[in-house]
């Protein structure tokens, strides 16, 4: 049982590139998230989904997409990365309140 | 606008003595809480939670109390250990069953031996 699993670890983009993040989860929850940590702040909320092939936007969703076509996966997609996206991304997944994170991307754009 | 505060960025403790670290909100609709143990280069643990019709949880040497009234709540690590040494976010949800979680900036904590 592996949990909530993200690739890659670490990244640096360009400006402009585009990327996904992947994240896998193993526990069959149907809720899953995906969050952004930048540095002496909490963790907020880019985009979460209740089930396959439904998603919402979470408090932070500019710039990026996202897609839940089976229940285990949950891809955040970057278009056009800026700066302001180098961050630590959390994937979390959860059955109810209590959510499980991954080990989280760094990801720097320069 | 924080909904979720936790005011002491840092907090230094002696191996053995109680830590204390605090988290206040602001949202009447928060029903439930938690708390998240964080390790460098690690996603976020879950700790301990509880819901707003309790004032109290234990879980071994983790309390977390909750003041309803003063929309606050603590967490208490008695006796401290080497190994708590982590970042601890406080996180708050409108109900159980809710799927979406607020966090404060957490607060970082030192067990000195």
């Amino acid at each position: 049982n592996a949990g909530v699993t993200q690739t890659p670890k670490f990244r640096i983009l360009k400006i402009g590139q585009s990327m996904t993040l992947q994240c896998t989860q193993d526990m069959n929850h149907n809720y899953m998230y995906w969050y952004r940590q930048d540095p002496g702040m909490g963790l907020k909320l880019i985009y979460y989904s209740v089930g396959a092939g439904i998603t919402d936007k979470g408090e932070v969703p500019n710039g990026y997409n996202v897609s839940r076509s089976t229940t285990e996966d949950f891809p955040l997609r970057l278009e056009l990365a800026a700066p302001s996206q180098t961050s630590v991304y959390f994937c979390a997944s959860s059955y109810r309140a209590e959510q499980y994170f991954g080990p989280g991307t760094r990801l720097t754009v320069t | 606008d924080q909904q979720v505060k936790q005011n002491s960025p840092s907090l230094s403790v002696q191996e053995g003595r109680i830590s204390i670290l605090n988290c206040d909100y602001t949202n009447s609709m928060f029903d439930y809480f938690l708390w998240y143990k964080k390790y460098p280069a690690e996603g976020p643990t879950f700790l301990i939670s509880i819901s707003s019709i309790k004032d109290k949880n234990e879980d071994g040497r983790f309390t977390v109390f909750l003041n309803k009234s003063a929309k606050h709540l603590s967490l208490h690590i008695v006796p401290s250990q080497p190994g708590d040494s982590a970042v601890y976010f406080c996180a708050a949800s409108a109900g159980a069953g809710s799927y979406q979680l607020t966090f404060g900036k957490g607060t970082k904590l030192s067990v000195i031996p």
